[in-house]
């Protein structure tokens, strides 16, 4: 079984919907992420976690919000979905290092989502 | 903001031949890693450099990380077609906005010709 899962791998959706993905892990991280991949653009960080308490923004956060519900979940929402939100999103979990650096990222096999 | 430039955008090779790619940053950083993305698959850790000048091997890949702490390069010998895929590298900069995270960059899309 994968260490990190989400939830949906697919999905397709319209404009003005309500998107909610999931992420859980089984690795007993403490930091939790949310990236958005665009062909050519790399991954762009959307949301961050260090612990259950403590949400940050990313990169590009603005059309998006998150939840981290336990240390083990960290759900992304697209409260109004909108056609430029159409993006492979994964979701990411590390343990940081002694520096207090991020550390190796564990991501997970990602969610396709499309906005028509 | 934090700029990450990586180049090339994509490299296409013969089997056989050597591959570089490129990471330059506009700040001093902390640490940098490496990721490879298969096709239709996700990022997976390759390795990370933190030391001035360090150079780490890992069978024909070889990465290296500039004295000045600001550039890094990714550099595969006598590629294999298990080769192809996109290679990114991430820098990380405890300085930016108060708190550490990793900037990725555009990515190198390899393909090989077999």
């Amino acid at each position: 079984d994968a260490d990190v899962t989400q939830t949906p791998r697919n999905r397709i959706t319209k404009t003005g919907k309500r998107i909610m993905l999931e992420c859980s892990q089984t690795k007993g991280h403490d930091r939790m992420y949310w990236y958005r991949q665009d062909p050519g653009l790399g991954l762009q960080l959307i949301y961050y976690s260090f612990d259950v308490k403590d949400i940050n923004k990313g990169e590009i956060s603005d059309g998006y919000s998150v939840s981290r519900q336990a240390q083990a979940k960290f759900s992304l929402s697209l409260e109004s979905a909108i056609p430029n939100q159409t993006a492979l999103y994964f979701c990411a979990t590390s343990k940081g290092d002694r520096a207090g650096d991020t550390g190796e990222l564990f991501f997970g096999e990602g969610s396709r989502l499309t906005v028509l | 903001g934090q700029q990450v430039m990586q180049i090339p955008q994509y490299q296409h090779v013969q089997e056989g031949e050597d591959f570089t790619t490129y990471c330059n940053s506009s700040t001093t950083l902390s640490n940098i890693q490496w990721y490879k993305q298969r096709p239709g698959g996700h990022p997976v850790f390759l390795i990370q450099l933190v030391k001035s000048g360090e150079v780490k091997k890992q069978k024909r890949l070889t990465f290296q990380f500039g004295e000045a702490k600001k550039n890094s390069s990714l550099h595969i010998t006598a590629t294999q077609t298990t080769d192809v895929g996109t290679y990114f590298c991430a820098e990380e900069n405890s300085h930016f906005q108060g708190a550490q995270k990793l900037v990725f960059g555009q990515g190198t899309r390899l393909t090989i010709n077999p």
